[in-house]
């Protein structure tokens, strides 16, 4: 009864490769958000989806394209994978509004050799 | 922008004793929340405790207090009676009240060990 999980957990793949990361929440959140760990372990926000509607897009290279299909999934979809795109994916979801704690999944190891 | 700043790369302590971990924070906002996020080796972000900005008190959660001066802008995180189960990367992260555009900024971490 996983609240926020994230598939694949493990992600190897050759640059200039395209893949996608899925997650999928049971909490009944209407915010969802995709985070980045690099390998120095800084946590930066990428996107976030209210209610499927895209708020919030950090800077991020147009190679990452997220897709929210309804509240409860959010993926990520990367094109042309780069050696720097190395790091975990983490996914998240909160109740908007209430400004408690975002629940996060257990993330996505993306290695790109 | 809020900027989130954690002095302490890395610490550790025997375990049974206490250890206080530092953060401060930059903002001009008057309404906001801090969080302290616990990283285990599992990988997986666990929220250690959460405090209002409007609230004087000090949130507490078992062995884990905070200690937030507000005017300092700072909030730190105590453990008492550490367990070797605490030893993890702890994250401190602010949110501003944003109603719909609410997001985490983090700090860079604290790795703490705790020593048997």
């Amino acid at each position: 009864d996983t609240a926020v999980s994230q598939t694949p957990k493990y992600l190897v793949t050759q640059m200039g490769n395209d893949k996608s990361i899925k997650c999928e929440q049971n909490l009944g959140h209407d915010t969802m958000y995709w985070y980045k760990q690099d390998s120095k372990k800084f946590l930066k926000i990428m996107f976030s989806y209210n209610n499927k509607e895209l708020i919030i897009n950090e800077t991020v290279p147009n190679r990452f394209s997220p897709k929210s299909p309804d509240k409860a999934h959010l993926n990520l979809h990367i094109n042309s994978l780069e050696l720097g795109d190395s790091a975990v994916y983490f996914c998240a979801s909160s109740q908007s509004n209430r400004f408690t704690e975002a629940f996060f999944g257990q993330g996505t190891r993306l290695t790109v050799v | 922008a809020q900027t989130v700043t954690q002095s302490q790369p890395e610490m550790s302590v025997q375990e049974a004793e206490t250890v206080t971990l530092s953060c401060t924070y930059d903002t001009s906002e008057s309404n906001y929340y801090l969080f302290w996020y616990k990283q285990p080796p599992s990988r997986q972000m666990i929220l250690v405790i959460r405090q209002e900005a409007y609230k004087q008190q000090n949130a507490t959660e078992n062995r884990f207090s905070v200690n937030f001066q507000k005017a300092a802008k700072s909030f730190s995180l105590k453990i008492s009676d550490s367990q070797l189960g605490d030893t993890a990367m702890y994250f401190c992260a602010f949110m501003k009240q944003n109603f719909g555009n609410e997001k985490l900024t983090f700090g860079t971490g604290t790795r703490l060990t705790i020593i048997p």
